[in-house]
């Protein structure tokens, strides 16, 4: 299996300007987490989905933040509008259900500048 | 709220000798505890991970202790390689009554192998 995929690797835009991160899970599992990274705050949970349902969305920080997950093999993290506050290491995991592991994706590089 | 201490910040170790990370936790309904090592520019990838109805696990050159009581675990890396060099996060999560729930993180210890 190729893991979990995170498309674009490195996303570069102006404030205000509309960013969509993307995920790709391992095929079979059907948790899938969205998890931000800084210096500042560390790995933070932002949202889970169970079946393509969200789960949990308390760590979403505000509402320019959205996710979907349309089926089981792809989901979108979107940010509209864009601030610079929001720069961090977007990263996307997966697991099944009835195991606790979670696989992560390489991450996505946002600069919000 | 921080619910999972993680300590020290930073750890530099001699090779071949003994790596040792703690965490805290607060939260009493927690009953998964991994650890993730992080290679720069790369995602967590787990280690190692513990239930609370045991007091050690061990894999290898790793080991995790844990103290239920206390509400405490650590990390053991025995005979450590420069190649262990990484940041290490601890994490917990409770059971959502299928799988885990939302992974809770540690802030890190960035550890350095001296050859």
């Amino acid at each position: 299996d190729a893991g979990v995929i995170q498309s674009p690797r490195h996303e570069v835009t102006e404030m205000g300007q509309e960013v969509t991160l993307r995920c790709k899970p391992i095929s079979g599992h059907d948790y899938l987490f969205w998890y931000r990274q800084t210096m500042m705050r560390g790995l933070e949970l932002l949202i889970y989905f169970n079946n393509n349902v969200p789960i949990d969305d308390s760590g979403m920080p505000e509402d320019r933040f959205s996710a979907k997950m349309p089926n089981a093999s792809f989901s979108t993290l979107k940010i509209q509008p864009s601030e610079p506050r929001d720069s961090a290491v977007y990263f996307c995991a997966s697991s099944f259900d009835g195991n606790y592991e979670q696989y992560f994706g390489p991450g996505t590089r946002l600069t919000v500048t | 709220q921080q619910q999972v201490k993680q300590s020290p910040q930073s750890l530099i170790v001699q090779k071949g000798g003994i790596s040792i990370i703690n965490c805290a936790y607060e939260n009493t309904a927690f009953d998964y505890f991994p650890w993730y090592q992080q290679f720069p520019g790369k995602g967590p990838a787990l280690l190692i991970a513990i239930r609370p109805d045991v007091s050690e696990k061990k894999e290898g050159r790793f080991t995790i202790s844990f103290n239920k009581s206390a509400k405490q675990f650590s990390l053991h890396i025995m005979d450590s390689q420069p190649g262990d060099s990484a940041t290490y996060f601890c994490a917990a999560s409770t059971d959502s009554g299928g799988g885990a729930d939302g992974l809770t993180f540690g802030k890190g210890t960035h550890l350095i192998i001296q050859p």
